[in-house]
This record gives C-alpha cells, structure tokens and sequence, in this order.
C-alpha cells in the first residue's frame, strides 16, 4: 500500500469554525508533512514530522496546529482561520533513515489533499 | 537551502523526448537530486533522484553534470499524460526533517 489518504477531500468552513484535516498512511514512514498550495502556486511546507516529533515548522500562524498521534496519523487542526487561508492542503510521508549525523528521506508520497475554503 | 533554477515553461511533442534542465550552482556534496511532478488536481509525485552519478527508472532518467552545478530530467518518449509541473528540488542528509521545499517549477505541455 502506497497511498496517502486524506480526509475530507473537501471542507468549507467559517472563519468561527474550528475543524480537522486528517492524513494517514500504512508504509511505516516515519517523516511526515503538511503543504499549503494556492492556485497556480508550487507547494510551500508548513510542518514536518520525524518519528512523531515536530522538527520543522515554517513559521506558521498558531491558528494551524498540527499533531501527530502515532506513525500513521497526521491531523491538521485549524480555528479561527481567515479567508486568505483557503487553499488546497497536501500531506506527504516519507521514510526516514539515519545517516551518520543526518537523516536521508526516501521519495516522499504526497494525498490528493483537501480543498479548504474559508468563509 | 541551496536554490535551483528551472524555466518556467516548456512545450513538447507526443512521442517525443523532453529534455528539462534544472541549474542548482550553490549545490553541497551531500545534496541529493530530486525531481517531482504534479499532474492537474493531484498531489505531486516523486519522478526520481540521484547524487552524482544518472539514474534510471520506468518513468524517467536523471543526468547530473560531473560538477553537480546542473542536472536534466529526460522523459524518453512524452505522452500527454506527462503534461505536469516538473519540480527539481535539493533535499540534503543533514537537513533537518529532510526539508522538501519546492520551487516554482517548469510546466511541460504536451501536444498531440
């Protein structure tokens, strides 16, 4: 099994709102992403987690606050979000292996995301 | 994070090779190479990567220049179905998480 499934595939939410996006995967990755993309837009990351640790969050606004709950779960959760956070949200998994002092990630699998609007 | 360059845009034939380049000059030894698409309406996907020396897969090959400072993606025979946005994307071992940050990219369009 090589897929990424995230749920729900659509959302509309109001900006009072507070909701969830989830993304599991069952190939025992042990790094795991959120992307945010806008329309005609290259991916840009949001958080990155290694064996369920936050290791990376680029500066994000404290509205988004991800979790990781296990290996196979990535959950987004968001409250009081603005119309400009409309997008399409990716997750993405990729294994995680120890290299000396570094961690080599293999290909990253990537959902077909949520399309979120804010309104 | 070192950058790299790609064009924006590239036009192809069906059954044709495409050849997309990717510039990276500010590339360290233990960066490695990877090249994503992303097809409309879907998440992108990982096409292949590679260190110094090409690669080979069922979808693509990867040929890295002796200095590493360019590489090119070839698709061998494109189909309408490669119509994508090709991202070239630096992922070093000793990044933190193993960032994947993606550029802007370069839209193939395929024509019949």
């Amino acid at each position: 099994d090589t897929e990424v499934t995230q749920t729900p595939k659509h959302l509309v939410m109001g900006m009072t709102n507070k909701k969830s996006l989830k993304c599991e995967q069952h190939m025992g990755h042990r790094a795991m992403y959120w992307y945010k993309q806008k329309a005609k837009k290259p991916p840009e990351l949001m958080f990155v987690y290694s064996y369920e640790k936050l290791s990376i969050n680029e500066s994000v606004p404290s509205r988004f606050s991800p979790e990781c709950p296990n290996s196979s779960l990535l959950n987004l959760h968001l409250h009081a979000l603005q119309p400009e956070d409309s997008a399409l949200y990716l997750c993405a998994s990729s294994q995680a292996i120890t290299q000396g002092k570094g961690i080599m990630n293999t290909e990253a699998f990537f959902g077909q995301g949520t399309r979120l609007t804010v309104v | 994070d070192a950058k790299t360059t790609q064009p924006n845009s590239m036009e192809s034939n069906e059954e044709e090779p495409v050849h997309l380049p990717c510039n990276h000059s500010t590339i360290s030894g233990t960066d490695y190479i990877h090249w994503y698409r992303q097809l409309p309406s879907q998440g992108p996907e990982y096409v292949i990567h590679g260190l110094t020396s090409n690669v080979n897969n069922r979808m693509a090959s990867l040929a890295i220049a002796e200095d590493r400072k360019s590489s090119t993606l070839i698709l061998h025979r494109a189909t309408l179905r490669d119509a994508a946005v090709y991202y070239c994307i630096l992922i070093g071992i000793y990044n933190q998480g193993g960032k994947l940050i993606f550029g802007q990219g370069t839209e193939l369009s395929v024509k019949p």
